[in-house]
């Protein structure tokens, strides 16, 4: 069956270290790759969108990496900073048909000063 | 501003008493869908429309109906809620016919008593 992993449920970082937060799949092969943040009781934002020939993308802080042979992507915080704890979700869209996309179960952030 | 309003923000019925939450965009986005998110499951999308009089069911539509009248609305209907469609439901929207980079809204905490 289809399964999306992310890594942890919960992660717990100092402030100023690099939060690496993993997404794994399996019988998928999606075009794109996204990640999202959402605060509690909030709907989540989008942040980044990796697509299948792309191996890496930044913004600001962030980075995404995808990698189709290992089915994974890292999401990399760098410098992190108490704001950045949320929960954090991977979702990937095959683009065939009609599937919807399918999120991973998220990653709960916690940056302690 | 640009942004997805979701009406009510929280909503406590009892068993089988029609409800309707609102949902609309100020974008011109073409694409809407609905999701829900529940503890340990994560989000799951109901229902999903491309565009105007163009509804599809996502993963988990049972016990729901949509509609699409008018680009920026697109309200979810429980015709006879029940206990197990307690959850925290998320309106979304694209301006692609993608799953693209999908503004969410605040979200509606639904409790079926």
């Amino acid at each position: 069956s289809q399964k999306i992993e992310q890594n942890s449920e919960a992660l717990n970082i100092q402030e100023g270290k690099t939060a690496t937060l993993t997404c794994n799949y399996t019988n998928y092969s999606p075009a794109y790759l996204q990640w999202y943040r959402q605060d509690p009781g909030r709907g989540p934002v989008f942040l980044l969108l990796i697509r299948e020939n792309e191996k890496e993308k930044r913004k600001e802080r962030l980075k995404v990496t995808f990698d189709t042979t290992l089915k994974q992507s890292l999401f990399h915080i760098t410098a992190s900073q108490p704001a950045d704890s949320a929960t954090y979700l991977c979702a990937l869209d095959l683009l065939s048909g009609n599937t919807p996309l399918v999120f991973g179960k998220g990653t709960r952030l916690s940056v302690i000063a | 501003e640009a942004q997805v309003t979701q009406n009510p923000r929280y909503l406590i019925t009892v068993t089988g008493k029609k409800l309707t939450v609102t949902c609309s965009q100020n974008m011109n986005h073409e694409y809407m869908s609905w999701y829900r998110q529940d503890p340990g499951l994560g989000l799951r999308q109901i229902y999903y429309s491309m565009n105007v009089e163009v509804t599809d069911k996502g993963d988990v539509p049972e016990g729901y109906k949509v509609s699409r009248k008018e680009k920026r609305n697109f309200p979810l209907i429980l015709e006879s809620p029940s206990p197990n469609q307690t959850s925290l439901y998320f309106c979304a929207s694209t301006r692609t016919g993608t799953n693209e980079k999908l503004f969410f809204g605040s979200g509606t905490q639904l409790s079926v008593l």
